[in-house]
């Protein structure tokens, strides 16, 4: 199966801060990667498809690059309800599999 | 808004199964990839299987298979999931997710709209 490693595994950061987080794939996963943000308490939110596309409702700080085995999710400027965890999800080789996440925290 | 809303919590024996429901609040169904993805206690997410209703053909992780079974009801537009032979390494959150309501990936597995989940408690 296709390991995600993301890095780091956790990122201090403060309010107005630019957060990157790394996803890097065991194999190419082509574009086929999606990004999750998971608060306490709370099942996950899909915020990111296909790399580079928002899911519905995901406001425009949110972007996210790469291709084949290393990906990146950028929050330009960081809200205080952005501190979370963070996922990504590769669908291009079967099974799907998650990365470990990475926590986001003040 | 669509919400998924899942069957309740259950505490279970080890050796024994636990089947948990998923059916939509409103809205699509039966034509999306739908997940099942669980959560170990302060763990990471797991993808464990999905199906298409619309063409019912379940499929799993490698490391489920023999164990899980996903099944779907197309007249009621409902997901099963059935863990058998649970241990105590099972005890988890476990989630049904709907794919991404556009044409072009809503058969993909990602996970757009998400369960309320289901807490599976394995203990003696």
């Amino acid at each position: 199966e296709t390991v995600l490693t993301q890095s780091p595994a956790t990122l201090s950061l403060s309010p107005g801060e630019r957060a990157t987080l790394s996803c890097r794939a065991s194999q190419t996963v082509s574009s086929s990667l999606a990004w999750y943000q998971q608060k306490p308490g709370q099942a996950p939110r899909l915020l990111i498809y296909d790399t580079s596309d928002r899911a519905t409702g995901v406001p425009g700080r949110f972007t996210a690059s790469g291709s084949g085995t290393d990906f990146t999710l950028t929050i330009s400027t960081l809200e205080p309800e952005d501190f979370a965890v963070y996922y990504c999800q590769q669908r291009a080789v079967w099974p799907p599999t998650f990365g470990g996440g990475t926590r986001v925290e003040i | 808004q669509v919400q998924l809303v899942q069957s309740g919590a259950e505490v279970k024996k080890p050796g024994s199964s636990v089947r948990v429901s998923c059916r939509p609040s409103g809205g699509p169904f039966n034509n999306f990839a739908i997940s099942w993805v669980r959560q170990a206690p302060g763990q990471g997410l797991e993808w464990m299987g999905g199906i298409i209703p619309l063409f019912g053909t379940p499929h799993y992780a490698q490391k489920f298979r023999g164990r899980v079974s996903v099944t779907a009801d197309k007249a009621t537009s409902t997901a099963y999931m059935e863990l058998s032979s649970l241990r105590s390494e099972d005890t988890a959150v476990y989630y049904c997710a709907r794919g991404i309501d556009i044409p072009q990936v809503q058969h993909y597995y990602y996970m757009d709209v998400w369960g309320t989940g289901t807490t599976v408690t394995v203990s003696s």
